[in-house]
């Protein structure tokens, strides 16, 4: 079956911008992560959600950055006035409940100039 | 603060080899750890789930196995193949810090044929 996809695989902004990543899980996993990966590095946790609420969004780092999944499915990321720290690639995951497999895609990178 | 290291940091081995890459988290109260396979440009690729209960998990030439009293985790792949190389990282589920895997830095894996 389909896997997690992720769109736009490349996005490039300007400084100040406003950017909008998309998730799209695999059908029927409820559990849906954000993560960041910087070059050379693990990924990092940005936020989670079950179902359509956010259970933890520690990993959110400041107010810029803001994700919703209004209908328990596709997710949204979005980040305002965006920085040059902000590139990164970021990754989503998704799995069903309980102790199983993360299933990740294959990342939207952004650069922000 | 779980937090997890991966040694070494690079890896290169002539193929054919057998070889065992090294994963440790400093909290040893986890549900599960998990490790992922990544190629360059691209996302995380599950390879095997241990869940806190198991001490090992095989598939095909890999081995995975979890200490969870002294914090370590080993992932054993045998008879290396070129189509091996590739990052091989591993995450960790916490049980007191929500639902977020913690990952480790990775293990970049060069077989040379």
């Amino acid at each position: 079956g389909a896997g997690v996809s992720q769109t736009p695989s490349n996005k490039v902004t300007e400084k100040g911008k406003y950017v909008e990543l998309r998730c799209d899980p695999i059908s029927g996993h409820t559990a849906l992560y954000w993560y960041r990966q910087s070059l050379g590095q693990g990924p990092e946790f940005l936020i989670y959600f079950q179902g359509t609420g956010a259970a933890d969004d520690s990993g959110l780092p400041n107010d810029r950055f803001f994700a919703v999944r209004p209908e328990g499915s596709v997710s949204t990321l979005k980040i305002q006035r965006t920085e040059r720290g902000d590139s990164a690639v970021y990754l989503c995951a998704s799995s069903t409940e309980g102790n199983s497999p993360l299933h990740f895609g294959n990342g939207t990178r952004l650069t922000v100039t | 603060k779980q937090e997890v290291t991966q040694i070494p940091a690079a890896l290169s081995v002539p193929e054919g080899e057998n070889l065992v890459l090294n994963c440790s988290f400093t909290d040893s109260a986890i549900y599960n750890l998990q490790w992922f396979r990544q190629d360059p440009g691209k996302g995380l690729t599950s390879l095997l789930l241990i869940q806190s209960s198991q001490r090992e998990q095989t598939s095909g030439r890999l081995n995975a196995s979890l200490d969870k009293s002294s914090g370590r985790s080993t992932l054993y792949i045998a008879a290396s193949q070129p189509g091996d190389s590739a990052t091989y990282l591993c995450a960790v589920r916490p049980s007191n810090y929500g639902q977020n895997f913690v990952f480790g830095p990775g293990t970049r894996l060069s077989v040379l044929p």
